[in-house]
């Protein structure tokens, strides 16, 4: 079956500028993560979506970011006034649930460079 | 808050040689651990996870790890490096008491092998 996609997969943008990412998570997952990759940090938790709940958003790292889930199903990731520490790869993740030993699925990520 | 430390950014080893490649976390509570792998390019694999079942777990690809509590550690091995084992290799930890799945990652392991 489908996995997680993601878009776009490679976006450049010039700093100060607004970035929207999308995540498609695979059908029928109730649970939806967003991670950032960088060179400088690691991977590194952003949030999460569980069906209805309110979102965890304790790992995002400004209140430049934000995010939201659609209809419990795609999700996007959004970044205003965009800086170029932002310049990372997004990843998006989906689970069947939110309990703490499910596999998370992981999409191939959206790589951000800021200019 | 978990963390996860995977020691050697790089390393390397020879085609048919064992892999090993570690992992300790600190925890107060017993964690749920997670190995996933990452090709260039691509988003995150699990390759094996721990739940508090048997404590040696097998995963794809010929890979396991075993759980040591006493040593707050989860070691990943394969007895005979392949080439296709070329790869980022990441240990992750599940922390109980957040309520939800989100992942601690360590810093990774670029794993290359030689000929």
């Amino acid at each position: 079956g489908a996995g997680v996609s993601q878009s776009p997969s490679n976006k450049v943008t010039e700093k100060g500028k607004d970035v929207e990412l999308r995540c498609d998570p695979i059908s029928g997952h109730t649970a939806l993560y967003w991670y950032r990759q960088s060179l400088g940090q690691g991977l590194e938790f952003l949030i999460y979506f569980q069906g209805n709940s309110a979102p965890d958003k304790s790992g995002l790292p400004s209140d430049r970011f934000s995010a939201e889930r659609t209809g419990g199903s795609v999700s996007t990731l959004t970044i205003q006034r965009t800086q170029q520490e932002d310049s990372a790869v997004y990843l998006c993740a989906s689970s069947s649930s939110g309990r703490e030993a499910d596999t998370q699925y992981f999409g191939p990520g959206t790589r951000l460079t800021v200019l | 808050a978990q963390s996860v430390t995977q020691l050697g950014s790089h390393v390397s080893v020879s085609e048919g040689a064992l892999v090993l490649l570690r992992c300790n976390y600190s925890s107060s509570v017993p964690p749920y651990l997670f190995w996933y792998v990452q090709y260039p390019n691509q988003g995150l694999q699990l390759l094996l996870k721990y739940t508090s079942a048997a404590t040696l777990v097998k995963g794809i690809n010929g890979f396991e790890a075993e759980f040591k509590k006493s040593e707050t550690s989860f070691h990943l091995t394969k007895p005979s490096a392949h080439m296709s084992d070329a790869a980022e290799y990441f240990c992750a930890v599940s922390d109980p008491r957040y309520g939800n799945n989100r992942l601690a990652f360590g810093k990774g392991n670029q794993v290359v092998v030689i000929p």
